[in-house]
């Protein structure tokens, strides 16, 4: 069954430096999604991209972070400068179509210190 | 912002009862609700979801009702097995808004006890 990956599955790093999460979605999905869980709260959404473009992004997705499909197959989140409060598991996610059905992958856990 | 509530933090049930679990909103625009299960250190897994045209959707021991006037939704899984064991997460969106981002709640952690 086609699944969601991401890489790393734990990232550690030092306050203000900048990072790269990446995810692999479903071949034939065309939207692509990150959301965030801190730890103890709820599954927050970030960004989603269709069509090589930002579709949406919360209030949370501010200048130090972007998104990026560099290929047929990558979906990638950079932090610019880490801060300690950007700690937390990174979900990337993917649908197809019209669907509203959402797949995630297993997580990123990003570690500010 | 609670837009999404999941109120019972945990629930513990005997295998092969049925389990309840139990979401509300208040968001009005919300149109598509979904639920998803998620074992520690794996991502959310989709489970089952319902438009709001309908109030009921099955798919095997698992079903979603849904009541638009109360702004409630709930979870059945019937029989309950150990391996349901994870928190569930309710979640939902505002098509009309051309929106696929999903709100989440804060989940309920399932038992099932053998």
């Amino acid at each position: 069954e086609p699944e969601v990956t991401q890489t790393p599955s734990h990232q550690v790093t030092q306050m203000g430096q900048e990072v790269i999460l990446r995810c692999v979605p479903i071949s034939n999905h065309l939207y692509f999604y990150w959301y965030r869980q801190i730890l103890g709260q709820k599954v927050e959404f970030l960004v989603s991209f269709y069509n090589n473009e930002i579709s949406e992004k919360s209030e949370i997705f501010d200048d130090q972070f972007s998104v990026e499909r560099p290929d047929g197959s990558n979906f990638t989140l950079k932090i610019r400068s880490t801060k300690l409060e950007d700690s937390a598991m990174y979900f990337c996610a993917s649908g197809a179509g019209t669907a509203y059905e959402q797949y995630f992958g297993p997580g990123t856990r990003l570690t500010v210190t | 912002d609670q837009q999404v509530k999941q109120n019972s933090p945990s629930l513990s049930v005997q295998e092969g009862r049925i389990s309840i679990l139990n979401c509300d909103y208040t968001n009005s625009m919300f149109d598509y609700f979904l639920w998803y299960k998620k074992y520690p250190a794996e991502g959310p897994t989709f489970l089952i979801s319902i438009s709001s045209i309908k109030d009921k959707n099955e798919d095997g021991r698992f079903t979603v009702f849904l009541n638009k006037s109360a702004k409630h939704l709930s979870l059945h899984i019937v029989p309950s097995q150990p391996g349901d064991s994870a928190v569930y997460f309710c979640a939902a969106s505002d098509s009309g808004a051309g929106s696929y981002q999903l709100t989440f709640g804060k989940g309920t952690k399932l038992s099932v006890i053998p």
